[in-house]
């Protein structure tokens, strides 16, 4: 059951450009949209979350934009580095009931030198 | 701190045939969940421990799949009998507040 949409599938950016990765959820009881980040052989690990009382949250070079009307958010990864290079999943869940936890089938990004 | 252990790290075994999975999380995180993810794409939800108690395990294939967390630490999911489509990577996490760590995975390979 897939309740949130992300695209694309991969994505091939330049060192230094800005990929933009998009998810869309479609339960409105979601209030906890985390993106994880997952490099090959590893298990997914957080990089950034969002609550939706906010439109932009930013953590160093990783940026998530929220827009609650539309039911999307995006990340946004600025000045990107080849170690920046992993698979990207975005997650929506209720606050305080992970087991709603559902992830996006993730954005595989290679970051060219 | 140390992070979510796992155990085997990688199994290959003939369909039919049964494997088990071993998980130690985090130190004095109560909630555990077990992930599949299949290749390309998101992990899916099997179970979650509260404690050792099942909070949620309606994705969980009963049939075949089992899972304990018998004093509320560490878990094992187990499989019997394993089919072709049980190909995947079993991703045990653990929990304080929102957010998830995940281990690194046990890639399984049913043949």
């Amino acid at each position: 059951q897939q309740q949130v949409k992300q695209s694309p599938q991969s994505l091939i950016v330049q060192k230094g450009g800005i990929p933009i990765i998009n998810c869309a959820y479609e339960n409105t009881a979601f209030d906890y949209f985390p993106w994880y980040q997952q490099f090959p052989g590893k298990g997914p690990a957080l990089l950034i979350a969002i609550r939706p009382d906010v439109s932009e949250k930013k953590e160093g070079r990783f940026t998530i934009s929220f827009n609650k009307s539309a039911k999307q958010f995006s990340l946004h990864i600025m000045d990107s580095q080849p170690g920046d290079s992993a698979t990207y999943f975005c997650a929506a869940s209720i606050r305080g009931n992970n087991n709603d936890m559902r992830f996006g089938a993730g954005t595989r990004l290679t970051v060219k030198p | 701190e140390a992070g979510v252990a796992q155990s085997p790290r990688y199994k290959i075994i003939e369909k039919r045939q049964s494997v088990a999975f071993w998980c130690n999380p985090i130190s004095g995180h109560a909630t555990l969940y077990w992930y599949q993810q299949i290749l390309g794409q998101g992990p899916k939800l099997l179970i979650q421990f509260q404690n050792n108690g099942v909070v949620d395990d309606s994705q969980l294939p009963k049939d075949r799949f089992s899972a304990e967390r018998l004093k509320g630490v560490d878990s094992t999911l187990k499989i019997q009998p394993a089919k072709l489509e049980d190909s995947a990577v079993y991703l045990c996490a653990s929990s304080l507040g929102n957010t998830i760590y995940f281990g690194e995975g046990s890639w399984l390979t049913v043949v």
